[in-house]
């Protein structure tokens, strides 16, 4: 079946800093690849997503390449903010017998970004 | 623009007590799921619905059964509850692949 291996936290850094939260899957096919927040206190928010190898997703500031020959989808930011602060999900999408698109998400990595 | 709507955001039950959660999708969504997020985990598949039809199942427990009505919104009913089920439960609807959360709803047994 579909899992996915995301990098353990907590990790904390100092504003500024550059971040990287590493992510691999495992799957049939051809999956689509997300990066999901979640902020305290609030649903997860979809960062950035991927359809296809070598796409690159980017929002905010963050980035993710989709890298089929090593099936990896790791998060990176060159200059953390203290906003950023939050729960990173990386999640990958598949479409079901029915037709419609069913997530799996890995297991989270709580940042913490100091002043 | 509207978003995942679900109720109630916070709810405390005894152990085996019944309850009901609601999603109200994005209009024009036609994927509702729903998932399960303990403390400190990832969240979990339980149920999902295409066209008010279930598409899939996860790891939702027998005393849990879900429905989507004909205005397309769901509920998830929660029978026998016991302490391990407090947990907060997300729904979410798609719309080209890319899924929308709602706040979720907090379940607290005790």
């Amino acid at each position: 079946g579909n899992s996915v291996t995301q990098m353990e936290g907590p990790v904390t850094l100092s504003e500024e800093a550059f971040l990287t939260i590493n992510c691999t899957y495992t799957a049939t096919g051809y999956p689509s690849l997300f990066w999901y927040v979640q902020y305290p206190g609030e649903g997860l928010q979809l960062l950035l997503k991927a359809t296809k190898a070598d796409d690159k997703g980017s929002n905010k500031g963050f980035e993710a390449t989709y890298r089929k020959e090593t099936t990896s989808f790791h998060l990176e930011k060159g200059s953390v903010q203290v906003s950023d602060s939050a729960v990173y999900f990386c999640a990958l999408g598949q479409i079901s017998n029915f037709g419609n698109e069913k997530l799996t998400f890995g297991t989270g990595t709580r940042l913490t970004i100091i002043p | 623009a509207a978003g995942v709507i679900q109720s109630p955001r916070h709810l405390i039950k005894e152990k085996r007590e019944t309850a009901t959660l609601k999603c109200y999708p994005i209009p024009r969504h036609d994927t509702v799921y729903w998932y399960q997020q303990g403390p400190g985990q990832d969240p979990q598949f339980l149920i999902s619905f295409y066209e008010k039809m279930q598409s899939d199942k996860g790891s939702i427990p027998d005393r849990f059964s879900a429905q989507q009505f004909s205005d397309y919104h769901s509920e998830l009913n929660m029978s026998s509850l016991e302490l391990g089920d407090s947990a907060l439960y997300f729904c979410a609807s798609t719309s080209e692949g890319v899924a929308f959360f709602g706040q979720g709803t907090r379940l607290t047994v005790v």
